[in-house]
């Protein structure tokens, strides 16, 4: 149980481009979703919290208008990363959890931009 | 930052070797969780020990922690080539309101374990 599905799980694009990245509860419904970016042999370094049906709070150093959340309902989120340049390539990850619950993790988009 | 260290960076031993990874943290906490995370994947949960609770055992896992030196190791014990991974401490801080309600994670060991 406690899965959760992240997709694409490999984006190759030209810079500019705005990626859309899905992350979905498979089997409960989230109170809060996470997403994380992380670079090569590197940690987990928090963006954003999301809950469903409120704006994210992000963290800092975080860009809002970069990096635009949507939690649209209990299972499924999504983190757009606008206009794409290469310094945005990165490995993001997210992750789904009930109150109370350790966090479950998604297997991560890795993005490349040219 | 409030990252976590984590040491060693990186760890190789053969098979059937137990594993020690440190980490030390800087604020209080409900509680540190331990993950493991293969390469290009993402992250798996092992274990939460609560800050009131000193060790902790799953299988061939055991996990103690020290609130006062603010640190936790994580041992694990008969080892497999299938457990070559890298391995990263998260801790849940105080003032956030609830168990895994953020999580700070550390900086990671890269465990090779040989055949």
């Amino acid at each position: 149980g406690a899965v959760v599905s992240q997709h694409p799980s490999w984006v190759i694009c030209k810079s500019g481009t705005s990626v859309k990245i899905e992350c979905r509860s498979l089997d409960f419904q989230a109170t809060t979703m996470f997403w994380y970016r992380q670079f090569p042999k590197q940690s987990l370094m928090l963006m954003a919290t999301s809950n469903e049906g409120s704006k994210a709070t992000y963290e800092q150093g975080v860009e809002k208008d970069k990096f635009l959340i949507n939690h649209a309902s209990l299972t499924l989120s999504t983190l757009t990363v606008t206009s794409a340049h290469p310094e945005d390539s990165s490995f993001y990850i997210c992750s789904a959890n009930l109150q109370g619950q350790p966090q479950h993790f998604g297997d991560g988009t890795r993005l490349s931009i040219l | 930052s409030q990252q976590g260290e984590e040491d060693p960076q990186a760890l190789s031993i053969q098979e059937g070797e137990n594993a020690t990874m440190n980490c030390s943290y800087k604020t209080s906490i409900n509680n540190l969780q331990w993950y493991r995370q293969n390469s290009g994947r993402g992250l798996v949960h092992l274990i939460l020990i609560r800050s009131n609770e000193r060790e902790k055992h799953s299988g061939r896992l055991r996990v103690t922690l020290d609130t006062s030196k603010k640190s936790s190791s994580l041992l694990i014990t008969a080892s497999r080539a299938a457990d070559t991974a890298s391995y990263f401490c998260a801790t849940d801080p105080k003032g956030y309101g609830g168990a895994t309600n953020k999580l700070i994670f550390g900086t990671g060991t890269l465990l090779a374990v040989q055949p």
